[in-house]
């Protein structure tokens, strides 16, 4: 049974401080790595995505990516209230589409 | 300018009845799906279609039988609901088989 698996938190931090948040998978032919936020409420929507090692930045987001140890991760800079979500890490299986959601890290961003 | 949508938004409905959940997407891709989240949050694919053809089709009881009548539609129904399927129902839809969703606003079903 592939995994993706994620802390579910709740993470704290601070206003303006470095949120991250962690996700291990267990499928090595995994080719495309995903994480969703999602508000309470409300359905998930993408923030980034990255399909090879190595760093990829977008704002104040930033996914980084090792597939030798499996690892996927999303640094959020300057983290404000607003950024208070579940986030979720999905990771492509094969080449039928279908996406392996780990179980979300509740994210809060006390001012 | 919904781009995926999905009818009803709320479904509360007593066991053993039978209910649609209704899908629709107006982004012009190929692939559908319904994703089910139950109450921790974890979110897992029931099933996809790509170009009205079944693509996906995980371990879903039978009662649950999605129809797909155009690549535009995916509708799902339950027959015989049981208190376990009380969950949030999503549908989504994805340009192709290897692209990521984009999912509609859900349907939070209760089953009493």
């Amino acid at each position: 049974q592939k995994e993706v698996e994620q802390n579910s938190g709740p993470l704290s931090v601070p206003e303006g401080a470095i949120a991250s948040l962690n996700c291990t998978y267990s499928d090595r032919g995994s080719q495309s790595f995903f994480w969703y936020r999602q508000y309470s409420g409300k359905s998930p929507e993408l923030i980034m995505s990255i399909y090879s090692n190595g760093d990829k930045e977008d704002g104040r987001f930033t996914a980084q990516l090792n597939k030798a140890s499996q690892y996927v991760s999303l640094l959020i800079r300057d983290s404000q209230p607003s950024d208070s979500a579940t986030y979720l890490c999905a990771v492509n299986e094969g080449t039928g589409g279908k996406l392996i959601f780990g179980q979300g890290t509740e994210l809060s961003v006390k001012p | 300018d919904t781009a995926v949508s999905q009818t009803p938004k709320y479904l509360v409905t007593q066991m053993g009845n039978d209910k649609s959940i209704k899908c629709e997407q107006n982004l012009g891709h190929d692939t559908m799906y319904w994703y089910k989240q139950d109450s921790k949050k974890f979110l897992k694919i029931m099933f996809s279609y790509n170009n009205k053809e079944l693509i996906i089709n995980e371990t879903v009881p039978n009662r649950f039988s999605p129809k797909s009548p155009d690549k535009a539609h995916l509708n799902l129904h339950i027959n015989s609901l049981e208190l376990g399927d009380s969950a949030v129902y999503f549908c989504a839809s994805s340009q192709d088989n290897n692209h990521r969703p984009f999912f509609g606003q859900g349907t939070r079903l209760t089953v009493v």
